[in-house]
């Protein structure tokens, strides 16, 4: 089973500044990743796929990246709607696998 | 619109069974691998099952093997997991999701609680 690691558990930052998460993977996923929003009290969300395609209606601050099993969501300015927990996910093999979650809150 | 409401959770006994529906609009139910994926309440998520647009191919993940079955009904937009011999360890909200890897549309999940 492929173990996706998420740093870090809880990340604080101010509104308007950038938020930066990472996202590793126990051995090679390729582009096979995705990321998740979920709020309180509500169903995930997808905002990227393939590692670092939009979603659609996803706002173009949010982006993705990979370079090897490190995966990065990043957040280039803060809206007071994004702070929520952020899962990111794998499925180039079965189990598909999530990590445990990062949480962005207000600084 | 695409819509998912899961139905069909709810307090069971360790060693019951359960069965959830899902009922899908809103789009072509049979042209889309379908999933289920659970929360425990306060942790992460967790992948449980995902099925074929037809049927013919399934996935569960270990902790659920021969436990669970999960199945479809594409005349009528539906989709189940019948779940056996729960545990605690069952206990979570269940989610509905289209896709099979990615999931784009989640429903709002539906709470099975394992307890005595």
């Amino acid at each position: 089973e492929i173990v996706m690691t998420q740093s870090p558990a809880t990340l604080s930052v101010s509104p308007g500044e950038r938020a930066t998460l990472s996202c590793r993977a126990s051995q090679s996923v390729s582009s096979n990743l995705v990321w998740y929003q979920q709020k309180p009290g509500q169903a995930p969300r997808l905002l990227i796929y393939g590692a670092s395609t939009r979603a659609t209606g996803i706002p173009a601050r949010f982006s993705g990246s990979a370079s090897g099993t490190e995966f990065t969501l990043t957040i280039s300015s803060l809206q007071s709607e994004d702070f929520a927990v952020y899962y990111c996910q794998q499925y180039n093999d079965w189990p598909y696998t999530f990590g445990q979650g990062t949480k962005l809150e207000i600084k | 619109e695409v819509q998912l409401v899961e139905s069909g959770g709810g307090l069971v006994q360790p060693g019951g069974s359960l069965r959830l529906s899902c009922s899908a609009s809103g789009f072509t139910f049979s042209s889309y691998w379908m999933s289920w994926v659970r929360q425990a309440p306060g942790k992460g998520l967790e992948w449980v099952a995902n099925i074929k647009e037809d049927g013919s191919t399934i996935y569960f993940v270990d902790s659920v093997k021969g436990r669970f079955t999960i199945s479809r009904d594409n005349a009528k937009n539906s989709l189940y997991l019948q779940m056996n011999s729960l545990r605690a360890e069952d206990t979570a909200v269940y989610y509905c999701a289209r896709r099979g890897a990615a999931v784009d549309y989640w429903g709002q999940g539906t709470l099975v609680t394992v307890s005595s």
